[in-house]
């Protein structure tokens, strides 16, 4: 039981690339959370998911889209990298809220 | 609009010392959920609890205690004898229906330094 993975856990661009942060559980969990975390400010919603093939606008979407093709995969792509999306990005993932979230190890993506 | 409140940035204490994490919420429903997540250096976040808005009781778990109060909108955090493992950031969230869907709003975080 893996729990919240996330691919890749470091991940440098330079400003204009593209790419793609994967998230994956193993819970059966019907929600799924992206956030980005900063300095100073916490945690910020970006999109989540509702279940397979929902998704859905956070505080913060501004720059990023996400699928949820699959129950268990919750895809967050940058399509041109800015260097205001360095940051740390946790994957999330829980049942029905209001349960408990349980999180990934995080991305560190720093935009050059 | 919610809120969440950590007016505490940093917290610096000796090992064995209690310390408490402050956590101020703002909401207008009368249905809503608090939890404390832990981050420690490893950098992931790990549940800690979770309290409805119609339980007031006080918890304790082991060295943790969180003590809810509706009249003042805190769910403050307290680690009793802190030890050095405790060092970690430490964040407070709110859950509540908006148009029938459940959001979460994290704090600030605090930050305790829990010294040898």
């Amino acid at each position: 039981n893996a729990g919240v993975t996330q691919t890749p856990k470091f991940r440098v661009l330079k400003t204009g690339q593209s790419m793609t942060l994967l998230c994956a559980q193993d819970m059966n969990h019907e929600y799924m959370y992206w956030y980005r975390q900063d300095p100073g400010m916490g945690l910020r919603l970006i999109h989540y998911s509702v279940g397979e093939g929902t998704t859905a606008k956070g505080e913060v979407p501004d720059g990023y889209n996400v699928s949820r093709l699959k129950k268990q995969n919750f895809l967050l792509g940058l399509e041109s990298a800015a260097p205001s999306q360095t940051s740390v990005y946790f994957c999330a993932s829980s049942f029905f809220p209001p349960q408990e979230q349980y999180f990934g190890p995080g991305t560190r993506l720093t935009v050059t | 609009a919610q809120k969440v409140t950590q007016a505490q940035t940093e917290i610096s204490v000796v090992e064995k010392e209690d310390v408490t994490l402050d956590c101020v919420y703002e909401t207008r429903d009368t249905t809503y959920y608090l939890f404390w997540y832990k981050q420690p250096p490893s950098g992931e976040l790990v549940f800690l609890i979770r309290r409805n808005s119609f339980d007031e009781q006080n918890e304790i778990s082991g060295r943790y205690s969180w003590n809810f109060q509706k009249s003042t909108s805190s769910f403050n955090f307290t680690i009793t004898a802190s030890q050095v493992v405790d060092s970690a950031v430490y964040f407070c969230a709110l859950s509540e229906t908006t148009s029938g869907t459940y959001k979460y709003i994290f704090g600030t975080g605090t930050r305790l330094k829990v010294l040898a």
